[in-house]
Order: C-alpha cells, then sequence, then structure tokens
C-alpha cells in the first residue's frame, strides 16, 4: 500500500541552526501539506501546497519556514533559525484531491528537538 | 470550518463495539464529516468519511444523524490496537482544503 515517508525520524540541533525536512508524498498525490505538533497539544496546520505554490499557511507558518517541492517527488520543510519552541513532532500529508477522494494521508512523522 | 465536539475520553470493553459521537451542528451543507485517529505519537491516521449516507468500510462505520448535526463512528470489534485518540472533522469539499483538530476523543479499550 502506498505511503508517505519522512525522514529524518528524528533530528536534534541547536538553537539558529537551520533544519530541512524531508518527506516523499504518495505518487499520484496533487496536494501536499506539513502539520505539527507540540508534544501533549494537538496536531496544528501548517501550510498546504499545491500546483507549486502555497495554498494556505496559518499564522504559525511565518518567515522561518519554506516549503518546496524540488524535483517532483520531495516536499520539504525548512526552517530558516530554530527556535525552542519549534520542538514538536512534524507530520506531511498528502491527499490526491480530486472528487470524493481528499482523505488526506500523513507520514509517520520528523520528531525535531532544538536545544 | 464548522466546529465538532467530542467528549474527551471514552473506554470501551475488548471485542464490543465502540460508539465514539460527535456533534456538529453547525455543519454547512458541502462540508463533508471526517474521522481520523492517531496511536500514541504516529501520524494521524484515515478511518472514514461521509457527507450525509451512512458509510462503511473494513474499518469502522459512520452514521450520520438525518439532519447532520451529529455523527457516530462504530469501530464493531474493539481490539487493544484501537486504543487511540479519535478526531471528528468537518472538511469542506474541495482539493486542497485542510484538516482542522481539536482536542479529540481518547478511547482505551481494556482487555
Amino acid at each position: 500500500e502506498p505511503e508517505v515517508t519522512q525522514t529524518p525520524s528524528h533530528q536534534v540541533t541547536q538553537m539558529g541552526q537551520e533544519v530541512i525536512l524531508r518527506c516523499v508524498p504518495i505518487s499520484n498525490h496533487l496536494y501536499f501539506y506539513w502539520y505539527r505538533q507540540i508534544l501533549g497539544q494537538k496536531v496544528e496546520f501548517l501550510v498546504s501546497f499545491y500546483n507549486n505554490e502555497i495554498s494556505e499557511k496559518s499564522e504559525i507558518f511565518d518567515d522561518q519556514f519554506s516549503v518546496e517541492r524540488p524535483d517532483g517527488s520531495n516536499f520539504t520543510l525548512k526552517i530558516r533559525s530554530t527556535k525552542l519552541e519549534d520542538s514538536a513532532m512534524y507530520f506531511c500529508a498528502s491527499s490526491f484531491g480530486q472528487g470524493n477522494t481528499g482523505e488526506l494521508f500523513f507520514g509517520e512523522g520528523s520528531r525535531l528537538t532544538v536545544l | 470550518d464548522a466546529k465538532t465536539t467530542q467528549p474527551t475520553s471514552m473506554d470501551c470493553a475488548e471485542g464490543r463495539a465502540a460508539n465514539l459521537p460527535c456533534n456538529h451542528s453547525t455543519i454547512s451543507g458541502n462540508e463533508y464529516v471526517y474521522w481520523y485517529r492517531q496511536i500514541h505519537s504516529q501520524g494521524p491516521q484515515y478511518i472514514i468519511h461521509g457527507l450525509k449516507n451512512n458509510e462503511t468500510n473494513e474499518m469502522a462505520s459512520l452514521i450520520i444523524t438525518e439532519d447532520r448535526k451529529s455523527s457516530t463512528l462504530i469501530l464493531p470489534h474493539a481490539t487493544l490496537r484501537d486504543t487511540a485518540v479519535y478526531y471528528c472533522i468537518a472538511r469542506p469539499r474541495g482539493g486542497a482544503q485542510k484538516l482542522v483538530f481539536g482536542q479529540g476523543t481518547r478511547l482505551t479499550i481494556n482487555p
């Protein structure tokens, strides 16, 4: 069964460092998303991406964040200068998005720890 | 997006049917009801969705009231592996529409 894959599963970084989280969405999907979940809190929407541009972003997704689909298969989330409060699980999701098949499929997440 | 209301937690005995309620009294005509679950800290897992008709798949059944103001997710024979947080989400039709997660219901299946 096709699945969304994310790397790394866990990354530890120093405050102020740049981090790139990578995702390989399901191959025929058209819509891509990043979510995050701070420990003990709810899953929060960050950004959605379609046709090589951002469709929607939350207020969490400030200038420190960026997304890219560099090669038609990977979908990346970059955090330019990490802060302690960026420590969280980051989930990538994708959907086919047409008709009644709009369900999102999530990866297993990348745990980011900022020290 | 319509707000949904779910109980904070529920318990169910292994082998019994787990019935998880959700209220979405302000749901609009173009919003689907989606159910997801999250086992421990894993990625949310899609379960089922529907608009107004009842739906069934290999994981669960979804019963939506005729006025669409509430729904029930039914896990027919709960197992210990069904212990998770279950999210009921009202989501507009349309390709890029995001899912907005609430706090969900923490379902514990007891042996």
